[in-house]
């Protein structure tokens, strides 16, 4: 089945700098990869998706990359701000059905 | 537009007894999953609804966890008897199936004492 590895486990940035999280998959067949963001006492939250047609996404200050030889995919986060603190998840989800399988998740602390 | 609603926010119990969660998707939304949180870790999938009927519940300890969308809409999630491995968030989502988002609610937290 599908193996979703997340790196790094923490991460500590300045504000105003850049944040990268990359995730590398398994299924070569997975095709749809979202990314969700968490706060303390509440549910994932998604903030980006990208599907394996697309090499690049972008949202304001959030963008996603993927890269479907290599098996990896990243999130982006440019002009880092303290509320940008939380859990991060990737997760991908195989060619058939509709389950998600997540990574372990990042900590990233925007330190101002 | 509302959220998945999840009820209890907070459930403390002993082992070996029994907890049931309930789980309001967005409205519309004909898929809905449960998944286990267990701390440091990133969310497990226990089952998949399609509307009233079971998708995928291959990850879901059936002697013990069992779940039910009788119609449709709303869900409930019971574990009987609980072990203290089972202290965990479980998570609702919902989506509209096929490959859009999955939404999810804030979950419960559940400590087995």
């Amino acid at each position: 089945g599908e193996n979703v590895e997340q790196h790094p486990s923490t991460l500590s940035v300045q504000e105003g700098d850049s944040a990268v999280i990359k995730c590398t998959y398994s299924d070569s067949a997975s095709n749809y990869f979202p990314w969700y963001k968490q706060e303390l006492g509440k549910g994932p939250q998604l903030i980006i998706d990208i599907r394996s047609n697309v090499g690049e996404k972008k949202d304001q200050r959030i963008a996603v990359t993927l890269n479907k030889t290599a098996k990896h995919f990243s999130l982006h986060i440019t002009e880092t701000q303290p509320e940008d603190s939380a859990v991060y998840f990737c997760a991908a989800k195989p060619e058939y059905g509709n389950k998600l399988v997540f990574g372990a998740g990042t900590i990233l602390r925007v330190k101002s | 537009e509302a959220g998945v609603a999840q009820s209890p926010r907070y459930k403390i119990i002993e082992k070996r007894q029994s907890v049931a969660f309930w789980c309001n998707p967005i409205s519309g939304h004909a898929t809905l999953y449960w998944y286990q949180q267990i701390l440091g870790q990133g969310p497990k999938l226990l089952i998949q609804f399609q509307n009233n009927g079971v998708v995928d519940d291959s990850q879901l300890p059936k002697d013990r966890f069992s779940a039910e969308r009788l119609k449709g809409v709303d869900s409930t999630l019971k574990i009987q008897p609980a072990k203290l491995e089972d202290s965990a968030v479980y998570l609702c989502a919902s989506s509209l199936g096929g490959q859009q988002p999955q939404h999810f609610g804030d979950g419960t937290r559940l400590s087995i004492l």
